[in-house]
């Protein structure tokens, strides 16, 4: 499974735009980029994926460069209530018998 | 709606005792399930992979014998940690994967505190 490297930690005030980068040099062909957010005492929860260029959804934007090497997951207009640990995973879309690897997380604080 | 649902959400034991907490898949059957767990400000770190019918597969340094892993039915899963001790205290999480999409869905944890 490709290794992932997220910084360790963020802080923003709200109403900003937040970007998330995640490092992710042995990216496979097949691999897949996916976001998961983590509340405290709560199962993480998925937010986004993709495979290379743009994604959006509701919640947020996935920005992957060609070389697919790296991931910046974007969070627009944040709250306090998106203060949580945001995670990165590399792997197969529907992940097979893969076993999910979680590196450290990004931990988001965000400010009043 | 919730797609798991793990029970209890926290449980407080004596050192000594066994604990057993149920993973439930709510909206559709599942073959694989996998147990986490998480310490305070840690990643989460896969325990098992949890296959129904079948022996769960550990994960190096998981014992078996303490953590035992039954998939009786294709939406349950339980985790039994057995003679708890206050290092076991930790936050478990289940997952469970859906086979036609390969989506994963994890349950709320349930958090152990053993004194």
């Amino acid at each position: 499974l490709a290794k992932t490297t997220q910084p360790i930690s963020m802080d923003s005030y709200e109403g900003q735009e937040v970007n998330i980068t995640c490092s992710h040099n042995n990216i496979a062909t097949n691999d897949y980029i996916t976001w998961y957010q983590q509340f405290p005492s709560q199962g993480p929860r998925f937010i986004i994926q993709g495979y290379k260029t743009k994604v959006t959804n509701e919640v947020a934007s996935l920005f992957i460069p060609a070389d697919r090497k790296s991931s910046t997951l974007s969070l627009p207009r944040v709250s306090l209530s998106d203060t949580a640990v945001y995670y990165c995973l590399v792997g197969k879309s529907n992940f097979g018998n893969e076993k999910l690897t979680f590196g450290t997380g990004t931990r988001l604080t965000i400010i009043p | 709606g919730a797609v798991v649902s793990q029970h209890p959400s926290w449980v407080i034991c004596k050192s000594g005792t066994s604990v057993k907490i149920e993973c439930r898949s709510l909206d559709f059957q599942a073959t694989t399930m996998f147990w986490y767990r998480q310490f305070p400000k840690q990643s989460l770190m896969l325990m098992a992979t949890s296959n129904e019918g079948s022996k769960a597969t550990y994960e190096q340094g998981v014992e078996k014998d303490k953590f035992l892993i039954n998939h009786a039915s294709l939406t349950l899963s339980t985790l039994t940690v057995t003679s708890a001790h206050p290092e076991d205290s930790s936050f478990y999480i289940c997952s469970v994967k859906q086979e036609n999409t390969g989506e994963l869905f994890f349950g709320e944890g349930s958090r152990l505190t053993v004194l």
